[in-house]
């Protein structure tokens, strides 16, 4: 089954710091999902990809899905206070959509003001 | 715009005891899903409908039944808490199930089984 492997786990940094977050699968990936959670709420969309070396921007963060379309980033440039959550990736590997998505176990981010 | 609504947000159990996850969204959504979240797991798919009248299993739907009660609502239903069923429900939907429809999720049911 589809394995999705999310970089770092956690991450410090301080405000103004750009990050990256890195999110890799062993199968080539139809859509690549973002997603943002904070502690007691659910997942809030951030971002979809599904094309080979698509990127697309909010605000102040970009994701982009390489060539090989195995592997998804999300870039976070001078961060803030407001970036700090949980970020997890979703994926669909088999082309089923979104009745197979996997999921990453997610990336907790802090930002220290 | 309420999106996806769930109910109760917090639940004890005592195991043996039966309850169920009331979720419904407002956004005319055909597909509805049922995740759990465990730390170190992440989320995983218990359940989906796909579309009113139709449901199909996910990955771990043992202990578990789902009702598609109409487009706007979807159960979740455990006949029979087990310590294990401890974890964080959410409920999500989308306009189609195929590629290119992000999920859109509730806020979670947190669900303790003792």
């Amino acid at each position: 089954s589809q394995e999705l492997e999310q970089s770092p786990q956690s991450l410090i940094v301080q405000e103004g710091k750009n990050l990256t977050i890195n999110c890799t699968s062993s199968k080539t990936l139809y859509g690549l999902y973002w997603y943002k959670q904070k502690y007691g709420e659910g997942l809030i969309f951030l971002m979809m990809l599904q094309k080979g070396g698509e990127e697309k921007s909010h605000e102040k963060i970009t994701a982009k899905l390489d060539e090989k379309k195995q592997q998804s980033s999300l870039h976070i440039t001078a961060s803030q206070p407001s970036h700090a959550g949980i970020y997890l990736c979703g994926a669909d590997s088999s082309g089923a959509g979104s009745y197979q998505l996997t999921f990453g176990k997610g990336t907790k981010l802090s930002v220290i003001p | 715009n309420a999106g996806v609504t769930q109910t109760p947000k917090f639940q004890v159990l005592k195991t043996g005891q039966s309850m169920t996850l009331q979720c419904a969204q407002d956004m005319n959504h055909n597909s509805m899903y049922w995740y759990r979240q465990d730390p170190g797991m992440g989320l995983r798919l218990i359940y989906y409908s796909a579309s009113e009248g139709t449901t199909d299993k996910g990955e771990v739907p043992n202990g578990y039944n789902v009702s598609r009660l109409n487009k706007r609502e979807f159960s979740l239903r455990l006949e029979s808490a087990a310590p294990s069923q401890t974890s964080v429900y959410f409920c999500a939907s989308n306009k189609l199930g195929g590629a290119g429809s992000p999920l859109h999720f509730g806020n979670g049911t947190r669900l303790t089984v003792t």
